[in-house]
Parts: C-alpha cells; structure tokens; sequence
C-alpha cells in the first residue's frame, strides 16, 4: 500500500486566482494520478503525471489550466489556473497498486471559489 | 464508451439491516469490476474486485458479484455497522488501445445509524 498526503486539505479561493496543491507519496512510484470530484459527479481523470516528461491530459483539461510538476518520483503538484466557480471541486491525487485497478488516494483538496 | 451507473443516494439504514447498493456498467471488451469506498476525512479505498463474469468480490463482509448477463455489480452486506457510514463508488476498467483507465459512478453515500 502507500500513503499519499495531500496539501492543502482545503480552501477558498477568490475568482481569477491560482492555487498549487501538493501530493506526496511515502514510496517511489512511476505514475501518479490527479482526478476532480465535481459536486454530485463521479471522480474524472485530469491526467497522469510521469515522472521526468510532460504530464498526459484527458480530453477536456488542457496544461494551461491545469499545470502539473513531477519533480522526483515520490510529489507532484496541481494547479488551478485563474479560477472560476466552476472549479469548485475536491482535487484528488492517486497512485497505483500493484494490480490493475487498484488505486491508492489521498484525502483530497477541496477547494471553494468565490 | 465505457460508464458506470449506480443508485442515487443517500442510503440510510439502522445497525443490522441489509444493504444493496446497485452498479450497472456500459463497456467495451471484458472489464474488470471495482467497489471503492471512502471514509469521513479519508481517502478512496479499494473495498472489492472482480476481474471476470460470475466472480464474486468480498471483504469486510461486503460481497458483489460479476454478473455479464445484466451488466451489474451490485453491493451487499447482509448486516451493517455505524462504521461502514461512508461513501461507496463502484468502477470498471476496460483496456482500450493499450491503457487502462478506471471510470468511477457518481458515488452513493451510506448512514447508518444506531
């Protein structure tokens, strides 16, 4: 198993501003995993972060809007850029487990915007 | 594309009584079957998996079982504790093109009360 911490475990946020979450991870891991829980809505992929390249994006989250850095193999940190309302979310950071579909979460980030 | 459909909530029951959350899934392929659940103040957790047709997950005491002919993974547990109160996401993973994504429901938040 291991064990992701995630910072800030909340906040609010004014419309326009930026806010960097940080996710840590107590083991060496090749991928990690950012999701959005939007209200009401099922966890979403925002994209993967691999260690020394460009994170990977779904479709509909663009790097502009939300920039990630991978700068060793155990953090990673999200961006929310210029933020709106409609950003209100629990940003959740994962890595995998040794089988498929099994993922690891942190507590999650919920941010609010003003 | 592949989805997941499970019972809109909240559930609320007393100590003791049966629980059936329902999952049906739309997919591609042969996916394997998840139950996630996550605990007040927690992170998501790996609950149960099923990984082929008429397999049948469990732990702590909650079972599901991979049913093809319906496209269903329901969640049972025949006698509930005020600890299992948490918020229950069935998921599939289906590979397609080579990468495997987890697609999470919307979520069904259990209360159970003493």
């Amino acid at each position: 198993s291991a064990v992701i911490s995630q910072k800030p475990s909340r906040d609010i946020c004014q419309r326009g501003t930026s806010l960097t979450i940080q996710c840590q991870v107590d083991s060496q891991v090749t991928m990690m995993f950012w999701y959005r829980q939007q209200p009401g809505q099922s966890l979403t992929l925002i994209a993967t972060a691999n260690q020394g390249s460009e994170a990977t994006y779904e479709s509909g989250f663009v790097i502009d809007k939300f920039p990630i850095s991978r700068p060793n193999l155990t953090f990673s940190t999200l961006t929310v850029s210029n933020m709106s309302p409609e950003d209100s979310s629990i940003y959740l950071c994962s890595v995998a487990g040794s089988h498929s579909g099994e993922l690891f979460f942190g507590e999650g980030s919920r941010l609010t915007v003003l | 594309g592949n989805s997941v459909t499970q019972m809109e909530g909240p559930v609320t029951l007393s100590e003791e009584a049966f629980l059936t959350i329902n999952c049906t899934y739309t997919a591609t392929g042969y996916p394997s079957l998840f139950w996630y659940v996550q605990y007040p103040g927690e992170g998501l957790q790996l609950l149960l998996k099923a990984t082929k047709a008429d397999d049948k997950g469990s732990n702590k005491g909650f079972e599901a079982t991979y049913r093809k002919e319906t496209t269903s993974f329901h969640l049972e547990k025949g006698s509930v504790q005020v600890s299992d109160s948490a918020v229950y996401f069935c998921a599939l993973i289906s590979p397609q093109g080579g990468s495997e994504k987890l697609v999470f429901g919307k979520g069904t938040k259990l209360t159970v009360n003493p």
